[in-house]
């Protein structure tokens, strides 16, 4: 069975730290999707990044940047310099490959970044 | 386009009532699905569907029914409704693209109180 672990249930900090929220994932399946999604305070679900699970390259947009270990089974998501703004719910999820749209969540990490 | 769609948006029901939550996606996609979100536990689906006429359960399927007459529509009937039932509920959509599966796009949710 697949599984999603988010260890860190509330994260607060200062305006302009960085953080850094952590994503364990389990699977059996030797390829499988990985995603970040955003929900704000408002409530609706932004989608951040996909990543395949053959595709290891680390990615940045912007403040944002991911670290996918296979190794690890982790899919860290890193905020640079944080902003008010950045409050949120951030959830990981899982998928395997054959049915993309069978996502496995995990319970989300409540940022709270102060001004 | 209008992107995901559901209604109603809030909606408080007694013990034993039935209900359909609607669902409309205009991107032609294939694959649909339905969560609920619970406070602390992230998003868990409900049932998924693979293309008009194909529908599956998925983590929490009890009480709930689902139905698939067309690509665009994917309505989720509560049976008999019950207090563990109050939730967030969230239709998504998704399609493919030659990295495969895309990102699960996600309707603005449905607030439900059984009382």
């Amino acid at each position: 069975a697949q599984k999603v672990t988010q260890a860190q249930t509330e994260i607060s900090v200062v305006e302009k730290e960085d953080v850094t929220l952590d994503c364990v994932y389990e699977t059996r399946d030797t390829t499988y999707y990985l995603f970040w999604y955003k929900q704000p305070p408002s409530g609706e679900l932004v989608f951040l990044i996909r990543r395949n699970s053959f595709d290891e390259q680390n990615e940045i947009s912007g403040r944002y940047s991911w670290n996918f270990q296979k190794s690890t089974s982790s899919f860290n998501f890193t905020i640079t310099a944080s902003q008010v703004v950045d409050s949120a719910v951030y959830f990981c999820a899982l998928s395997e490959a054959e049915y993309g749209n069978k996502l496995v969540f995990g319970a989300g990490t409540i940022l709270r970044v102060k001004s | 386009n209008a992107g995901v769609t559901q209604t109603p948006k809030f909606q408080v029901l007694k013990t034993g009532q039935s209900m359909t939550l609607q669902c409309a996606q205009d991107m032609n996609h294939e694959y649909m699905s339905w969560y609920r979100q619970d406070p602390g536990m992230g998003l868990r689906l409900i049932h998924y569907s693979v293309g008009a006429g194909i529908t599956d359960q998925g983590e929490v399927p009890n009480g709930y029914n689902v139905s698939r007459s067309t690509t665009e529509d994917f309505p989720l009937r509560l049976l008999s409704a019950a207090p563990s039932q109050t939730s967030v509920y969230f239709c998504a959509s998704s399609g493919w693209t030659s990295g495969g599966f895309d990102e699960q796009f996600f309707g603005p949710g449905t607030r439900l109180t059984v009382l």
